[in-house]
C-alpha cells in the first residue's frame, strides 16, 4: 500500500557534520511537509512544497537548514552544520493539498553529539 | 496569534472506561480540524477530519465531535491497544497556511 518512506531511519552525527535526511512522498501527492518533534515543543513545521516549489520555510533555522526538491519522488532535509539542539525525530508527510489530511513517514531520528 | 490547546497531557483508564480528550483553538476562521493518532517510534496516523460545527465523525471506540471552539475526541469503552498519543491539528482558513499541531495527550489504557 502506498506510504511515505524517509531514510535513514536513524542517524547519529558530531557537531558540525553535514546531515541530509531524505523523503519519497506517496505518488500523486503534490503536498510535501518537514516536521520536527520534541518532547518538549511537539510537532513543528519546518518547511512545505506545493508541486515541488517551496511555500514556507519560516520554521527553519535558515542558516544552517535548507530543504528541497529535485523532483516529484524526492524531497530532502539539509542541516550543516548540525549541532546538539537539532537532535530530534524529523517527519516528512505529503498530502492531495494544503489544506488535506497528510500521510506521514516513519520519522528519522537525528542525534547530534 | 492562531493557537492550539490539548487537555489534558496525559490520561490513564482502566479497559472499557470512557472518557474524553479535548482540543480548544483559536484561529481567525477554521477550514478544519484534524486528529491523529501517534504510536511510540511512529509517525502520526490520520484519524479524523471534521469541517464545521456540530460535525461528528466515528472510528471504532473512537467518536470526534466539533463546536465553534473546540473538539472533544470520544472513547467509549478503551482497549490496551489505544494507548497512543492523540494529535489534534486545525488549518486556518487563510490561504497559504499550514496545520497547526496541539502537542497531544498520551492516552495509556491498562487491562
Amino acid at each position: 500500500d502506498a506510504r511515505v518512506t524517509q531514510t535513514p531511519r536513524h542517524k547519529v552525527t558530531e557537531m558540525g557534520q553535514e546531515v541530509t535526511m531524505r523523503c519519497q512522498p506517496i505518488l500523486g501527492h503534490n503536498t510535501v511537509f518537514w516536521y520536527r518533534q520534541t518532547m518538549m515543543q511537539g510537532l513543528e513545521l519546518l518547511a512545505y512544497f506545493r508541486n515541488r516549489a517551496p511555500l514556507d520555510d519560516s520554521g527553519m533555522p535558515k542558516d544552517r537548514f535548507s530543504a528541497e526538491m529535485p523532483d516529484a519522488t524526492l524531497a530532502t532535509l539539509k542541516i550543516q552544520p548540525s549541532e546538539p539542539r537539532d537532535s530530534a525525530v524529523y517527519f516528512c508527510a505529503s498530502g492531495l493539498a494544503l489544506f488535506a489530511e497528510q500521510y506521514f513517514g516513519p520519522g528519522t531520528r537525528l542525534t547530534v553529539t | 496569534e492562531d493557537q492550539v490547546t490539548q487537555s489534558p497531557e496525559a490520561l490513564r483508564l482502566q479497559e472499557g472506561e470512557s472518557s474524553s480528550l479535548n482540543c480548544s483553538y483559536t484561529v481567525s476562521g477554521l477550514r478544519g480540524l484534524f486528529w491523529y493518532r501517534q504510536d511510540p517510534g511512529k509517525g502520526p496516523e490520520f484519524l479524523f477530519t471534521l469541517y464545521s460545527a456540530g460535525e461528528e465523525k466515528e472510528k471504532e471506540r473512537l467518536k470526534a465531535t466539533l463546536t465553534k471552539k473546540e473538539s472533544f475526541l470520544h472513547i467509549t469503552a478503551p482497549k490496551p491497544e489505544d494507548s497512543a498519543t492523540y494529535l489534534c491539528a486545525v488549518h486556518p482558513n487563510q490561504a497559504g497556511t499550514a496545520l497547526i499541531f496541539g502537542k497531544g495527550t498520551t492516552l495509556s489504557v491498562s487491562s
